[in-house]
């Protein structure tokens, strides 16, 4: 069965930094591309961060460009998200997807929520 | 700013059918922009529903379907449940630019 269970949310003041994870389990976590996907609260859903298989290709939505930085350990089956320099904005339930490929994306976690206030 | 717009809401009677539509502000939106469709009840995580514009996953009921309509992503629903009532997200991918947008979503409600 797969699964994706995220961790690391939590309250943080703005301009610090927290790192999230998502550790991965019924498959072959090195075989596929992840994605970082956000939910304010009350809002839509908003594409975060996306990186190859491999780890060699790494994207970013505008709104985190420079402030993010999404990662992998293969050997650990792990996602990451670093998060930097947080905004009020950044708050959101952060989730991690699988996708094969870059855009059949299939399986989500729950999600992690990221508070972000003084 | 790539801009990816779904009707804010929609009522189906149960039993009727619905389409939902994804229109792209760069233009037509074709089977390059892999159209993905998303359901979410409150209080959970966003399922899978259609990849790539039609395909369905395992799980997906045979009473959704996507397609290209009039240069839009489309999901329709065809014998609607009450249990289909959910806000649905398109998300297009932008190969170009490489990167993905959502559109803003759209809540069904069946009634």
């Amino acid at each position: 069965e797969v699964q994706l269970v995220e961790s690391g949310g939590g309250l943080v003041q703005p301009g610090g930094s927290l790192r999230l994870s998502c550790a991965a389990s019924g498959f072959t976590f090195s075989s596929y591309a992840m994605h970082w996907v956000r939910q304010a609260p009350g809002k839509g859903l908003e594409y975060v961060s996306a990186i190859s298989s491999n780890g060699g290709s790494t994207y970013y939505a505008n709104s985190v460009k420079g402030r993010f930085t999404i990662s992998r350990d293969n050997s650990k089956n792990t996602l990451y998200l670093q998060m930097g320099s947080l905004r009020a904005e950044d708050m959101a339930v952060y989730y991690c997807a699988r996708a094969s490929g870059w855009s059949r994306i299939d399986y989500w976690g729950q999600g992690t929520l990221v508070t972000v206030s003084s | 700013q790539t801009v990816v717009t779904q009707e804010p809401s929609l009522t189906v009677s149960p039993g009727g059918t619905v389409t939902l539509t994804c229109a792209s502000s760069t233009g037509a939106v074709t089977s390059g922009y892999y159209p993905n469709w998303f359901q979410q009840k409150p209080g959970q995580a966003p399922r899978a529903l259609i990849y790539s514009t039609s395909n369905k996953h395992s799980w997906t009921p045979a009473r959704f379907s996507g397609s290209l309509l009039g240069g839009k992503a489309a999901l329709t629903l065809s014998g609607v449940q009450p249990e289909d009532e959910a806000e649905y997200y398109c998300l297009l991918y932008y190969g170009g630019a490489q990167h993905w947008v959502f559109g803003g979503g759209t809540k069904l409600t069946v009634l």
